[in-house]
């Protein structure tokens, strides 16, 4: 069964750092390309980056590109997304979701990034 | 960047009632839509991927139809489990986008 499962959200100042991880299972993580994508309270999905299987191709979306930065660690099974100079709209429910048949044909339950001071 | 629009945003059906949604997108996107299922507290669930493909292990009640601009969702007997919110997604050029969500209660 494929299994991702987010972890690392919390409260955090403005201006200030967070690193969220995706753990994976139940496929060979090695084998597809990732994608970061969010919903802000009482707003729509956002996607925000992705990361092709061998981290050769990322692409973010424009209101994150500089500060975010999206890895991966295939030995561990691991997505990562490093959130820097973080702003209060950054503010929301962060899941990723693997690239498959499709895009996003399987997604994790969400980690909530609060960014307030 | 594609917009999406979904419509309706909310929507109120009866057990056994035939449902759709809809999804239209600012440009040509090359059948790349697919539709989501979210329950509260639970991560999206796909149902439908490229238009019209059936997800593995999505009752064939689940359809979906369109081409150009428009997309359609269509639920072809109400459960009560389909309590949830709907989306779209196209993936035809990045950035992706989605559409903004259809909640769909029982009436």
């Amino acid at each position: 069964e494929v299994q991702l499962v987010e972890s690392g959200g919390g409260l955090v100042q403005p201006g200030r750092s967070l690193k969220l991880s995706c753990v994976a299972s139940g496929f060979t993580f090695s084998n597809y390309g990732m994608n970061w994508i969010r919903q802000a309270p009482g707003k729509g999905l956002e996607w925000v980056a992705y990361i092709s299987s061998g981290s050769s191709y990322i692409y973010y979306a424009e209101t994150v590109k500089g500060r975010f930065t999206i890895s991966r660690d295939n030995a561990k099974n691991t997505l990562y997304l490093q959130m820097t100079s973080l702003r209060s709209e950054d503010t929301a429910l962060y899941y990723c979701a693997r690239r498959g048949i499709t895009e996003g044909d399987y997604w994790g339950q969400g980690v909530m990034v609060t960014v307030s001071s | 960047d594609i917009q999406m629009t979904q419509s309706p945003s909310f929507l109120s059906a009866s057990v056994g009632d035939r449902v759709t949604i809809n999804c239209k997108a600012s440009q040509n996107i090359n059948k790349y839509l697919n539709w989501y299922q979210q329950k509260l507290g639970e991560a999206p669930k796909l149902l439908i991927y490229n238009t019209n493909n059936l997800q593995t292990g999505i009752p064939s009640r689940f359809s979906g139809s369109g081409s150009g601009t428009d997309y359609t969702l269509t639920i072809s007997s109400l459960q009560p489990e389909d309590v949830a919110t709907y989306f779209c997604l196209q993936h035809s050029s990045r950035p992706n986008t989605f559409g903004a969500g259809t909640k769909l209660e029982l009436k």
